[in-house]
């Protein structure tokens, strides 16, 4: 079965750490990966894309890896900050697939300890 | 510039009911999506418009949901004869370049 798993339900680091989010996705092929982040009661926010054939991409704090011999994406922030307490999701975007709709995972909740 | 209003914020119904739900993008955008999220869960894909016409529904908007765009511009979604597993965060959103996506606040619905 097609299945996308954000390792965590929950990551709780302490600020200045580097936090790390997991995406696994099984028997699908995604053309492209994003991120998102949504704070409660909000709306997701787009954050980074990667491509298929991009290993990596960077934004300012952002670090998003694709690996997809191994169906992963990992997700860091450096420097960790309070204010980078969210739940991220990460979304597929697939090949052949409708125009635009992405899959997406459940979310890590991420705490950022002061 | 880029952004959505969706209106109401919150919505609390009585099973049975039913409930009407808006979105404005603040600018011309093409496509124009609508999600379903619940507690603890992703937002799930229900239907997606190009201009005015609806190019695809998810299976899981059953036949009490119907949505619309008539000019191309806002677009409602109503949901008849209200359930409970109705109750979520229902949002819109709107393709930006790349595919990303940027969304509204939400609508919460809430039925009792």
């Amino acid at each position: 079965s097609q299945k996308i798993e954000q390792n965590s339900e929950a990551l709780n680091i302490q600020e200045g750490k580097t936090a790390t989010l997991t995406c696994n996705y099984t028997n699908y092929s995604p053309a492209y990966l994003q991120w998102y982040r949504q704070d409660p009661g909000r709306g997701p926010v787009f954050l980074l894309l990667i491509r298929e054939n991009e290993k990596e991409k960077r934004k300012e704090r952002l670090k998003v890896t694709f690996d997809t011999t191994l169906k992963q994406s990992l997700f860091h922030i450096t420097a960790s900050q309070p204010a980078d307490s969210a739940t991220y999701l990460c979304a597929l975007y697939l090949y052949g697939g409708s125009q635009g709709n992405l899959i997406f995972g459940k979310g890590t909740k991420l705490s950022v300890k002061p | 510039d880029t952004g959505v209003s969706q209106d109401p914020r919150h919505k609390i119904t009585k099973r049975g009911q039913n409930v009407t739900f808006r979105c404005d993008p603040i600018s011309e955008h093409n496509r124009l999506y609508w999600y379903r999220q619940t507690l603890g869960q992703g937002p799930e894909f229900l239907t997606y418009f190009q201009n005015e016409a609806q190019l695809e529904k998810s299976r899981l908007l059953s036949d009490r949901f119907s949505a619309e765009r008539p000019k191309g511009s806002f677009s409602t979604l109503e949901i008849q004869r209200t359930e409970q597993g109705d109750s979520a965060m229902y949002l819109c959103a709107v393709r930006l370049g790349d595919n990303e996506q940027f969304f509204g606040p939400g609508t919460r619905l809430t039925v009792l």
